[in-house]
């Protein structure tokens, strides 16, 4: 069964810096999507970024992009350039062959101003 | 298009009671899909289906039963209402075999006394 983990309970950083949230997941199979959501404290659950396993380039979107490792299964998410909207919990999922999702366990991010 | 609509927002229930969450989708997706999200977690598959006349269980199906006679309606029935489904839960739908991206509802949440 495919696992996903995020090591990081609460991240804070300052407004207009970076920030890298971390996800590490496990899998057997070769072809897979990966995707960071966000929801914020209205609680609607907005899709940030996905990747594609078979895809070697790094998705970006925006001031979103992410840092996939293959080898090491390991899919972290960095915010440039920080906003009081970016505020709010990030689950790292991972979606199966059947399409299934797999969640993190959210990592809840903190903008300070 | 409304995209997934949920109802109600809240509600809260007596152990034993039982009730049904309704779930809506606009956009003539096949697949629909019901998951819990509890304090510290992430989403957790309950059920799902991928057409009319279609069921199956997923992670977390005990105490719940669901149907879906239409493509557009995917309700959610708690049997008898325990304290362990005090939760908040989220219906998506996706459009079916090869689409990647989920759409969710705005959660209900539900406290069970």
């Amino acid at each position: 069964a495919q696992t996903v983990t995020q090591s990081q309970p609460e991240m804070s950083v300052q407004e207009a810096e970076t920030v890298t949230l971390s996800c590490t997941y496990d899998t057997s199979e070769s072809d897979y999507y990966l995707f960071w959501y966000k929801q914020p404290p209205s609680r609607q659950m907005i899709l940030v970024i996905r990747q594609e396993a078979y895809k070697q380039q790094n998705a970006t979107e925006n001031r979103f992009s992410v840092n996939f490792q293959k080898a090491a299964k390991s899919f972290s998410l960095k915010i440039s350039d920080s906003q009081l909207g970016d505020a709010a919990m990030y689950f790292c999922v991972s979606m199966d062959s059947n399409y299934q999702l797999i969640w993190g366990a959210g990592t809840k991010l903190i903008i300070k101003p | 298009n409304a995209g997934v609509t949920q109802t109600p927002k809240f509600q809260v229930l007596k152990t034993g009671q039982s009730m049904t969450l309704q779930c809506a989708q606009d956009m003539n997706h096949e697949y629909m899909s019901w998951y819990r999200q509890d304090p510290g977690m992430g989403l957790r598959l309950i059920h799902y289906s991928v057409g009319a006349g279609i069921t199956d269980q997923g992670e977390v199906p005990n105490g719940y039963n669901v149907s879906r006679s239409t493509t557009e309606d995917f309700p959610l029935r708690l049997l008898s209402a325990a304290p362990s489904q005090t939760s908040v839960y989220f219906c998506a739908s996706r459009a079916g075999q090869g689409s990647y991206e989920q759409y969710f509802g705005p959660g209900t949440r539900l406290t069970v006394t």
